[in-house]
Formats: C-alpha cells, sequence, structure tokens
C-alpha cells in the first residue's frame, strides 16, 4: 500500500471549514484514498472513499487531485465532536484484497470553541 | 447497519489471568475479522487476521500462544490474552469486514485492558 503523509496535529475554530490534507505522492492506479477518524477512546470510524473522483457524504467531502498525488477531506463546518485524530489510509480494493487496513501518525485535529 | 461490539469496553485483571475479549458484528456477516492494539498516543497497531474456519494470522512480533483468537462463526471473534502481564494493557479493537465486501472495514469501540 502507498504511504501516506499527513501534518501532526492542525486547529480549527468552530463553525469553520476544517481541511484536511495528505500526500499519497506513490499511489498506484488501483488503490483507493481511504478516510477514518479516531475520538479518543473509541474505534476507528469510517468518513469516507475514493478512487478518482471527488466524493461527498453527510459526513465530509474527499477531494482528490488529478495526479491523485494528494486529497484532501473537508468537514464544512466543524463542530468540537469533530475533535479526533483523522487517518487517510491508501489501499488496494478488491474481492482479493484481503489485507487490513494499516494506520499510520494521522493528524489531530483540535475544533476550537 | 454495519455496527461491531466489543465485549468487554473495559476490564481489570490481574497479573497471570486470561482474559478473553469478544468482538461481534451485529448486521452482517464477516468472514474475516482484524485484531489492533493501541498504546498511549500511539496508533493502532495490527495484531492478526483471523478468517472463519482457519486459523489466524498474527503479525510478527505477536505470540500467537500468548493472545488467542478464534474466529467460530461468521459473526463472531474472540481475543484471549493468556497470562496477562501489566505490559499487556492496551486499548484493543478489532474490525470487521462484511463478506463480499472486501473495500469495506468497520471497527469495534475497543476494550481497554489494565493489567495490575
Amino acid at each position: 500500500d502507498a504511504k501516506t503523509t499527513q501534518p501532526p496535529s492542525m486547529d480549527c475554530a468552530e463553525g469553520r471549514a476544517a481541511n484536511l490534507p495528505c500526500n499519497h505522492s506513490t499511489i498506484s492506479g488501483n488503490e483507493y484514498v481511504y478516510w477514518y477518524r479516531q475520538i479518543h477512546s473509541q474505534g476507528p470510524q469510517y468518513i469516507i472513499h475514493g478512487l478518482k473522483n471527488n466524493e461527498t457524504n453527510e459526513m465530509a467531502s474527499l477531494i482528490i487531485t488529478e495526479d491523485r498525488k494528494s486529497s484532501t477531506l473537508i468537514l464544512p463546518h466543524a463542530t468540537l465532536r469533530d475533535t479526533a485524530v483523522y487517518y487517510c489510509i491508501v489501499r488496494v480494493a478488491g474481492d482479493t484484497g484481503r489485507r487490513a487496513l494499516t494506520f499510520g501518525s494521522g493528524t489531530r485535529l483540535q475544533v476550537q470553541p | 447497519g454495519a455496527v461491531v461490539s466489543q465485549h468487554p469496553s473495559w476490564v481489570i485483571c490481574k497479573s497471570g489471568t486470561s482474559v478473553k475479549i469478544e468482538c461481534r458484528s451485529l448486521d452482517f456477516q464477516a468472514t474475516t475479522m482484524f485484531w489492533y492494539r493501541q498504546f498511549p498516543k500511539q496508533s493502532l497497531m495490527l495484531m492478526a487476521t483471523s478468517n472463519e474456519g482457519s486459523k489466524a494470522t498474527y503479525e510478527q512480533g505477536v505470540e500467537k500462544d500468548k493472545f488467542l483468537i478464534n474466529h467460530a462463526s461468521l459473526t463472531l471473534s474472540t481475543l484471549t490474552v493468556t497470562s496477562a502481564h501489566p505490559e499487556d494493557s492496551s486499548f484493543y479493537i478489532c474490525s470487521a469486514r462484511p463478506t463480499g465486501r472486501s473495500y469495506e472495514q468497520y471497527f469495534g469501540p475497543g476494550t481497554r485492558l489494565t493489567v495490575t
């Protein structure tokens, strides 16, 4: 799986958009970008994933650059409950993929009141 | 949908005893389940992969005789920490992959183990 690089920490004001970057310059054509988050003392929570098109769901938007070497997770209106560690993970998907998700250090997002 | 539960949510045990942690997929079947461990201020580290009806595959450095994994059904996997020691104190998280949907992986809420 391609290696990802994320800033160790970020702050965001409550109500503002939180933009979390991720670099994955060695991503392969068949690798997806996944985002998970982990609120303190809880299990990771799936947020969103994408291959090359931008994706949006009720939680967030995922913007993937055209060359797919980086992506940005956008939380449009951050709340205090969004304070968590956010993990960007790149991996192959498909019926033959049996490996577990592996987690890097992630970005610790602190939403400030 | 896609809920994974763990039991217990926290446990305190004495050194030398064994502790069993259960992981259940509540509304889906999971041929494959994963066990992670997380120490304070660190990221999740994969311990092992279990497939229903077969032996678990352990990551390098994880003692299979100490961390016994059983995945006897499509909705239940158990992790038993045998002869626990204080250094086994950690946050244990299981994860389940829905059968036939390999791009999805759902996590349990975790179990906090403290060995005294």
